[in-house]
């Protein structure tokens, strides 16, 4: 089975703060995914990546880095935490376009 | 842009009775996917059901099963024999053929009552 792993399933922290997501895939998945969960908007897409050291936009980048060092991690990074960032993060990854993606348990962030 | 909605925020159901969950989107391009996702309270995100547009035939994943309309770009899901565990936050999805990254809807949340 496949597994994505995410690094935290809650986190705290203060405005101004920087804060590091973590997501691991053990399926050697060519693209991953980040996308925030809000009540009443879905699942929006903040940046994916398709390959090591390569990423993409989504439709809610502003606020957001990502880094991907190696194939398995995708990180998440906030480089100074907002309140208006407190939600669910999700990662997702997938082999290959088409393909189904799998996601991670969440990490649920309050930013205070 | 393609866009997807799912116009119930929330539904509910009787155990072992059938409820549909709609979802229409909006794309001009012929050849995509389709999925629901549902998402369990306080545990991960799976995949439901897939469609693959140029398949006539509806998807069926045991007592999943979708209606797939695409003239009118309508993909809804139907579970039969409704279960306690199948409450949960539904998720439409679309994803082009060139693209990774799926479009979401809003999400449905289903109640299954006892």
């Amino acid at each position: 089975d496949v597994k994505v792993t995410q690094s935290s399933r809650y986190l705290v922290k203060r405005t101004g703060e920087k804060v590091f997501l973590e997501c691991v895939q053990d399926m050697d998945h060519e693209n991953m995914f980040w996308y925030r969960q809000d009540p009443g908007l879905g699942l929006r897409l903040i940046y994916f990546s398709y390959d090591v050291k390569m990423k993409e936009k989504g439709d809610i980048p502003e606020g957001y880095s990502v880094s991907r060092e190696k194939k398995e991690r995708f990180s998440l990074i906030l480089e100074s935490a907002s309140t208006n960032q407190t939600s669910m993060y999700l990662c997702a990854s997938n082999r290959a376009l088409g393909e189904t993606q799998y996601f991670g348990p969440g990490t649920r962030l309050l930013v205070l | 842009a393609q866009t997807v909605t799912q116009s119930q925020p929330e539904m509910s159901v009787q155990e072992a009775e059938t409820v549909t969950l709609s979802c229409t989107y909006d794309t001009s391009e012929s050849d995509y996917y389709l999925f629901w996702y549902k998402q369990p309270p306080s545990r991960q995100m799976i995949l439901v059901i897939r469609q693959e547009a140029y398949k006539q035939q509806n998807a069926t994943e045991n007592r999943f099963s979708v209606n797939f309309q695409k003239a009118a770009k309508s993909f809804s899901l139907k579970i039969s024999d409704s279960q306690l565990g199948d409450a949960a936050m539904y998720f439409c999805a679309y994803r082009s053929l060139g693209s990774t990254p799926l479009v979401f809807g809003k999400g449905t949340r289903l109640s299954v009552i006892a």
